[in-house]
């Protein structure tokens, strides 16, 4: 079963637009993270920001923000201001819980392109 | 500087031919960790380790094979390759698995 929806493949933006992209997860377990990382076309994975299921505050970096509904299991990055060096795929990924014997580990969603026009 | 690295970047190997790829951090790091990635797939958990001496599955652990002989390196193994490993493979670290996770830069493959 899709632990991590991303249901927008692409999206585009002009530039110093805000942006929305989202995420659902599931997960039966109180505790969790949920992660956003960005991968440029030059490949490398970006981590962007960071909300740990007890956290009370949405967390925020800079232009990057999570709005974190934890009822509605959705955890969605708002990027303010887009600059054309946000054209990128972006991935949410949540922190899954350990199995029996076994870790916790990043489990990814599918991604979805962002394209900032000028 | 400090990080994980990730040898070869690139390869091309033959159907049936081996080889290993080589994770390395300096971050005294104890969980590993080996995704690949696959277009529309998002990435994918082929092994990972919690230590030194240890590995274990993930979601696609078919064909290949790991080793944590020492606690700074993780290797990928591909003992006979198939041109459904060809694929762009991710190495990441962690120093608790709850805490941030560091990736490499990446290795693409090709099976032909």
């Amino acid at each position: 079963a899709q632990k991590i929806t991303q249901t927008q493949p692409g999206m585009f933006v002009q530039e110093k637009e805000a942006v929305t992209l989202d995420c659902t997860y599931d997960t039966s377990d109180p505790s969790y993270g949920l992660f956003w990382y960005k991968q440029p076309s030059s490949g490398e994975m970006i981590f962007l920001i960071y909300q740990g299921s007890y956290d009370q505050q949405n967390a925020t970096e800079g232009r990057y923000s999570l709005n974190f509904q934890k009822a509605r299991k959705s955890a969605n990055l708002v990027i303010s201001a887009s600059q054309l060096g946000d054209s990128a795929m972006y991935f949410c990924a949540m922190r899954e819980p350990p199995t029996q014997g076994g870790s916790e580990k990043l489990v990814f969603g599918k991604g979805m392109k962002l394209t900032v026009n000028p | 500087n400090a990080g994980v690295t990730q040898t070869p970047k690139f390869r091309v190997l033959k159907t049936g031919q081996s080889m290993t790829l080589l994770c390395a951090q300096d971050m005294n790091h104890e969980y590993m960790y080996w995704y690949r990635q696959d277009p529309g797939m998002g990435l994918r958990l082929i092994h990972y380790s919690v230590g030194e001496g240890t590995t274990a599955k993930g979601e696609v652990p078919d064909g290949y094979n790991v080793s944590r002989l020492k606690k700074q390196n993780f290797l990928l193994g591909l003992e006979s390759a198939a041109p459904s490993q060809t694929s762009v493979y991710f190495c990441a670290s962690s120093y608790t698995g709850r805490s941030g996770y560091t990736f490499g830069s990446g290795t693409r493959l090709t099976v032909v």
